[in-house]
């Protein structure tokens, strides 16, 4: 059973596009929300991350939108460009250091 | 900068065989975890330690053990390896209480 279900598993944009990555949970007991990037042949690297009290984070093309009645959160990746094709993995976390992972989205951005 | 290491990109093993994982952490961290990432699943976690000596079972434990002797030294065992245990093994660390997990980049087995 899946705690944390990701959405699509798959993504295509073409360069200069918004991509959108979507997450929902079910535990309200999750007080942290990151999102890991993976390059082929690399382990996850941490994106982005929010936690419950705020509905949007961004830091530069990369912006968090949670909406903590809907127990959903999404990824947005603005102007997207060919070097952000990576896989991509939102997860959840409570009260400590374990992180539930999506199912990953891979995504390829066309130039 | 955080370096989490592994001790093999690419491993081949018999079905049967005892299969030793190694993955060290050069940053102090107390927290290191095992995963398991398979396309469509995710991560998956299989156990993680927060001390030496000390382990907890995460999602997936069965079929696997750990060993923590030292704090930068993280062992995951597969006592009898089978077919159904191919797949890309993760490690990560993290300081005490701190949610980000710093990844080596990760062993791909496969079992024969």
């Amino acid at each position: 059973q899946q705690q944390v279900k990701q959405s699509p598993q798959s993504l295509i944009v073409q360069k200069g596009g918004i991509s959108i990555i979507n997450c929902a949970y079910e535990n309200t007991a999750f007080d942290y929300f990151p999102w890991y990037q993976q390059f082929p042949g690399k382990g996850p690297a941490l994106l982005i991350a929010i936690r419950p009290d705020v509905s949007e984070k961004k830091e530069g093309r990369f912006t968090i939108s949670f909406n903590k009645s809907a127990k959903q959160f999404s990824l947005h990746i603005m102007d997207s460009q060919p070097g952000d094709s990576a896989t991509y993995f939102c997860a959840a976390s409570r009260a400590g250091n374990m992180l539930t992972f999506g199912g990953g989205t891979r995504l390829m951005v066309k130039p | 900068d955080v370096k989490v290491t592994q001790s093999s990109r690419y491993l081949v093993k018999r079905t049967g065989e005892k299969v030793f994982l190694e993955c060290v952490q050069d940053m102090d961290h107390e927290n290191m975890f095992w995963y398991r990432q398979d396309p469509g699943l995710g991560l998956r976690l299989i156990y993680f330690s927060y001390d030496v000596k000390m382990k907890e079972k995460g999602d997936i434990p069965e079929g696997y053990s750990v060993s923590r002797e030292k704090k930068e030294r993280f062992s995951l065992i597969l006592e009898s390896a089978s077919t159904n245990q191919t797949s890309m093994y993760l490690c990560a660390s993290s300081p005490y209480l701190r949610y980000e997990q710093y990844f080596g980049p990760g062993t791909r087995l496969t079992v024969t």
